[in-house]
């Protein structure tokens, strides 16, 4: 199966600032078939983007993907108080779906 | 309104078996593959189990290979999840998740609509 290791584990950022998250996967993940969630407190994930770079629907578009192979990146380009949460990674190219551990994502 | 409803969590002792179900709503259920992902309080993500349109291709997570089986019946609009000989490193939060129509099979597509989950708790 295809292990995703997210960093930093936490990012401790101010409202304005800009976000990188990272996602390295232990192999290719084919056809840069790799989503992003973000999950608040009490809250079901909610997907933000797919195949690498595609925003979902209604997903602002300070939120961008980038990445192929094995190296992703989620970049949130001025936060917003609501953005902070926990960001997963996910790759769905192979047939064990796997998700990264998240990333905390908190008020500095 | 999508809408994807889990039920049938609850507390069960080791070795016991649970079903869990997931009601569909608003949307064509036989156009979408399934799949069902678990939370263990305090942690992240754990995909299970996904099944595609037709049930014509079935995955598992390793952890439960052989214990869980996933199933639908596309005229209810439902999704199922049987869970034999239960540990107590199964106890999580178990969402029903919807990825992308198309296809024969039940990946290459994001999980675009996610339930509220149902809580399962395994303990003697």
């Amino acid at each position: 199966e295809i292990v995703l290791t997210q960093s930093p584990a936490t990012l401790s950022l101010s409202p304005g600032e800009r976000a990188t998250l990272s996602c390295g996967a232990s192999q290719s993940v084919s056809s840069s078939y790799l989503a992003w969630y973000q999950q608040k407190p009490g809250l079901a994930p909610r997907l933000l983007i797919y195949d690498a770079s595609s925003r979902a629907t209604g997903i602002p578009d300070r939120f961008s993907g980038s990445g192929s192979g094995t190296d992703f990146t989620l970049t949130i380009s001025r936060l917003e108080p609501e953005d902070f949460a926990v960001y997963y990674c996910q790759q769905y190219g192979s047939s064990a779906i796997t998700f990264g551990q998240g990333t905390r994502l908190e008020i500095k | 309104e999508v809408q994807l409803v889990e039920s049938g969590g609850g507390l069960v002792q080791p070795g016991r078996s649970l079903r869990l179900s997931c009601a569909a709503s608003g949307f064509t259920f036989d156009d979408y593959a399934m799949h069902w992902v678990r939370q263990a309080p305090g942690k992240g993500l754990e995909w299970v189990s996904g099944i595609s349109w037709n049930s014509g291709s079935i995955g598992y997570a390793d952890s439960v290979k052989g214990r869980f089986t996933i199933s639908r019946d596309n005229a209810k609009n439902s999704l199922y999840l049987q869970m034999n000989s239960l540990r107590a490193e199964d106890t999580a939060l178990y969402y029903c998740a919807r990825s992308g129509g198309g296809g024969s099979g039940y990946y290459h597509d994001a999980f675009d609509i996610w339930g509220q989950g149902t809580m399962v708790t395994v303990s003697s």
